[in-house]
């Protein structure tokens, strides 16, 4: 079974620190994926990696930069974080054998920006 | 672009009814589709996925979901919930023009009642 998995279920840090998030998966999966959740608007992708050393972005990259330097770890970095980054944070990851192959998720980082 | 509609943010039910939740999506080639759910402080978990053939979709739990292009539509049901389904469900959809990458609706929360 995949196992992804976030470093911290709930994180409070404050306005204009350096924020790290990582996750680490257990498959060998090739494809990892940052998104945030927000009540009424779902998941937005982050940023993505294709594998080692690639990164992608996704539909709201700004405020926000990613670390991929082995294949199990990707991290997600908040530069400088603002209360409206404040958030659930999901990760997850996939392999492309297949183009079909749905992502396996962890249980999110609940994070306040105070 | 690809994009999900769920047309219910909420959906209260009593045990033992049968459910219904709403997707309808958009794109120009072909798709593939996912239904998620999210239990209180938990990740995302795949309940099922439409790739191809049978437009009948069985999944985990008891639910099912069907693929409908014309209406370009996939609806998840189940015939008799539980408690323990009380969840949000999230409706995805992917494609090769999105290199497949998901996109996700807003989601469902359904709450079940005794």
């Amino acid at each position: 079974d995949v196992k992804v998995t976030q470093s911290s279920r709930y994180l409070v840090k404050r306005t204009g620190e350096k924020v790290f998030l990582e996750c680490v998966q257990d498959m060998d999966h090739e494809n990892m994926f940052w998104y945030r959740q927000d009540p009424g608007l779902g998941l937005r992708l982050i940023y993505f990696s294709y594998d080692v050393k690639m990164k992608e972005k996704g539909d709201i990259p700004e405020g926000y930069s990613v670390s991929r330097e082995k294949k199990e770890r990707f991290s997600l970095i908040l530069e400088s974080a603002s209360t409206n980054q404040t958030s659930m944070y999901l990760c997850a990851s996939r392999t492309p054998s297949g183009d079909n192959q749905p992502q396996h998720f962890g249980d999110g980082t609940r994070l306040s920006i105070l | 672009a690809q994009s999900v509609t769920q047309l219910d943010s909420q959906v209260p039910v009593f045990e033992e009814a049968p459910v219904e939740l709403r997707c309808n999506y958009s794109s120009s080639v072909s798709v593939y589709l996912f239904w998620y759910v999210q239990y209180p402080n938990q990740g995302l978990q795949l309940l099922l996925k439409y790739l191809s053939g049978s437009t009948l979709v069985k999944g985990i739990n008891g639910f099912e979901a069907e693929f409908n292009k014309s209406q370009t539509s996939f609806h998840l049901r189940k015939p008799s919930v539980h408690i323990s389904d009380t969840a949000e469900y999230f409706c995805a959809v992917t494609s090769l023009l999105s290199d497949y990458k998901l996109s996700f609706g807003a989601g469902t929360t359904v709450t079940v009642r005794a």
